[in-house]
């Protein structure tokens, strides 16, 4: 069966910082993956999508950006953290054009 | 653009009892297809029910029913016989056929049961 795996759960990191989170999925090859940012009792916004290797498309001008450097693997970055980024991130998968998307625990990122 | 309304921020039911939340999207759009998602407190978000818009027959799986009514662009989602592990948020998503890979999210509706 396929899982996703999403890492560190939790994050806290001063302004200006460098980040990384990442997003693998196991039991299947070459999904579609996405990245989501949710604010507190909101539904999700999404920030990136990507349906192969090094194909990532962006929703959101923001200050983040993301890459995908293995087909199962997905990667939210960023240089220099802002205040604003601060929220829970949620990597998804889907299998194909007609499938639903299975998300990740989440990432909860703190920026002080 | 397409929109999802969900019109309840907050529901509470008694347990075993059987509550329906409510989901209203627009969309000039024929295809599509429209998610229930659950997210508890652990924050992971759980696929609950998914629906076929060409497809007239409501789903259902296990004690979750939706009431589809396309006409109406209406999508409410029944839980029948409600347990305490049903406390969550609920949330109401659409996907194009066409643009397939963003979802559309509702704000959602917090899910109360009481004992």
């Amino acid at each position: 069966s396929q899982t996703i795996h999403q890492w560190p759960a939790t994050l806290v990191q001063p302004v200006g910082s460098p980040l990384s989170l990442e997003c693998t999925v196991e039991g299947t090859s070459n999904p579609n993956l996405y990245w989501y940012r949710q604010a507190a009792g909101r539904g999700l916004q999404l920030l990136f999508y990507s349906v192969g290797i090094g194909q990532i498309s962006s929703e959101v001008p923001q200050n983040l950006s993301a890459s995908r450097p293995q087909d199962r693997q997905f990667i939210l970055s960023s240089k220099k953290l802002l205040l604003s980024d601060s929220g829970f991130y949620l990597c998804a998968w889907s299998g194909g054009q007609n499938q639903p998307q299975h998300f990740g625990d989440g990432t909860r990122l703190s920026i002080l | 653009a397409q929109t999802v309304t969900q019109s309840q921020p907050e529901m509470s039911v008694q347990e075993a009892e059987t509550v329906t939340l409510s989901c209203t999207y627009d969309t000039s759009e024929s295809d599509y297809y429209l998610f229930w998602y659950k997210q508890p407190p652990s924050r992971q978000m759980i696929l609950v029910i998914r629906q076929e818009a060409y497809k007239q027959q409501n789903a259902t799986e296990n004690r979750f029913s939706v009431n589809f009514q396309k006409a109406a662009k209406s999508f409410s989602l029944k839980i029948s016989d409600s347990q305490l592990g049903d406390a969550a948020m609920y949330f109401c998503a659409y996907r194009s056929a066409v643009k397939n890979y963003q979802l559309i999210w509702g704000a959602g509706t917090k899910l109360i049961i009481k004992p």
